[in-house]
């Protein structure tokens, strides 16, 4: 069965560092990636996915992720985070097919400090 | 363009009332339909999916059920509330015939029952 592992419940980093958010997966077939982000009490917005080909795939507000086939994971980066940053992450993965749901993990809380 | 809507955006009901909750989209046919739920702490809980009118797929046996009675308008039910039944309600969609894209949420329902 597929699932979604993000080991860390909660980060904190500071305005301006790097970031990186883990996330591995167990899919059974080809995966289809993907990193939502939600701010509280709001639904979830898709930052990036990625389906072949280049394994670093570029999303919106400057985040990236990068596949590893070998270690299954699909990690997020950031170069520099920004205090709006601070949000719930959560990693995905799926089928091509509607009958293979979207799993998510269970989520990585940011917190941004000054 | 696609849209989607969820209603209402906060419901407290108590224990032992019914539940309905409505999801439509709008701009696209034959969209693939999900009901997510999420707990604190717990992540996204996949509840329900649809691929057609009718068709309906239950992931966790429970309190809950879901229809389908048109092809954009997916609702959640259920006849007898449980306190177990709070959290955060997500409708999602997904193109039937451009599996390449991810979901598009709704901006959730977050329903508490007393």
């Amino acid at each position: 069965a597929q699932s979604v592992t993000q080991p860390d419940i909660h980060i904190t980093v500071s305005e301006g560092a790097s970031l990186e958010l883990r996330c591995n997966y167990s899919y059974g077939a080809t995966p289809y990636l993907f990193w939502y982000v939600q701010s509280p009490g709001q639904g979830l917005q898709l930052l990036l996915k990625y389906f072949s080909g280049d394994t670093l795939v570029q999303g919106i507000k400057g985040f990236e992720a990068e596949f590893k086939r070998s270690q299954s994971s699909f990690n997020l980066r950031k170069p520099s985070v920004h205090w709006s940053d601070a949000a719930e992450y959560f990693c995905a993965v799926g089928g091509a097919s509607g009958n293979t749901p979207l799993v998510f993990g269970k989520g990585t809380r940011l917190s941004v400090i000054a | 363009s696609q849209t989607i809507h969820q209603w209402p955006a906060t419901l407290v009901q108590p224990v032992g009332s019914p539940l309905s909750l409505e999801c439509t989209v709008e701009g696209t046919s034959n969209p693939n339909l999900y009901w997510y739920r999420q707990a604190a702490g717990r992540g996204l809980q996949l509840l329900f999916y649809s691929v057609g009118i009718g068709q309906i797929s239950s992931e966790v046996p429970q309190n809950l059920s879901a229809s389908r009675p048109q092809d954009r308008q997916f609702i959640l039910s259920s006849k007898k509330l449980l306190l177990s039944d709070s959290g955060f309600y997500l409708c999602a969609w997904r193109a039937g015939s451009a599996s390449l894209r991810g979901y598009t949420f709704g901006s959730g329902t977050r329903l508490t029952v007393v």
